[in-house]
């Protein structure tokens, strides 16, 4: 079964300063990796997502994330961080896209962005 | 894009109650979709596979005679918490995938926050 792990539960970062979150998967195959950001009390939003091609995935909101086969990894990555930045960030991969259960997505226990003035 | 929403976003029940949450694919049709359960600063756990036109496939230690799925059309999938206790306070979320032209992105509700007394 597949996993993913988020090695951060908590980052705080200066305004302007830039970021890095990690995400680790485990599956056997290549997955479909995908972001999402939550604000408190609300559903998730698609920053980006990784299905084939270049490893270098652009997304919204001047996010970018790198899939990197040999460590395992899709780590999100931001130039310079903005206070509307702070919020939760989910790491998740999907099985397949063959159709049915397929579709349903693993999450990364998330981490909590704090951004200081 | 495509659009899945929920209803009710917030609701409050006495424990021993039934209450009904629906997930509904506005522009777009959904012969499967998943329901997530979000406890809070926690991240999304699978409950079940909602299947239009047959049983729900639920996922291991999810009751199924407690949480009722039902696939009524290719837009509605609705969730019945039965018998509702305090532990069954949570942030209920809802998906479906997109069509393949959406290539394989999921989409989200913005959630239901059930709250039992």
């Amino acid at each position: 079964a597949q996993s993913v792990t988020q090695p951060d539960i908590h980052i705080t970062v200066s305004e302007g300063a830039s970021l890095e979150l990690r995400c680790n998967y485990s599956y056997g195959a290549t997955p479909y990796l995908f972001w999402y950001v939550q604000s408190p009390g609300q559903g998730l939003q698609l920053l980006l997502k990784y299905f084939s091609g270049d490893t270098l995935v652009q997304g919204i909101k001047g996010f970018e994330a790198e899939f990197k086969r040999s460590q395992s990894s899709f780590n999100l990555r931001k130039p310079s961080v903005h206070w509307s930045d702070a919020a939760e960030y989910f790491c998740a991969v999907q099985k397949g896209n063959s159709g049915g259960s397929n579709y349903k997505l693993t999450f990364g226990k998330g981490t909590l962005l704090t951004v200081n003035p | 894009g495509a659009v899945v929403s929920q209803h009710p976003s917030r609701v409050i029940c006495k424990s021993g109650t039934s209450v009904k949450i629906e997930c509904r694919s506005l522009d777009f049709q959904a012969t499967t979709m998943f329901w997530y359960r979000q406890f809070p600063k926690q991240s999304l756990m699978l409950m079940a596979t909602s299947n239009e036109g047959s049983k729900a496939t639920y996922e291991q230690g999810v009751e199924k005679d407690k949480f009722l799925i039902n696939h009524a059309s290719l837009t509605l999938s609705t969730l019945t918490v039965t018998s509702a206790h305090p532990e069954d306070s949570s942030f209920y979320i809802c998906s479906a995938p997109g069509t393949p032209a959406i290539y394989n992105e999921q989409f989200f509700g913005p959630g239901t926050r059930l709250t039992v007394l």
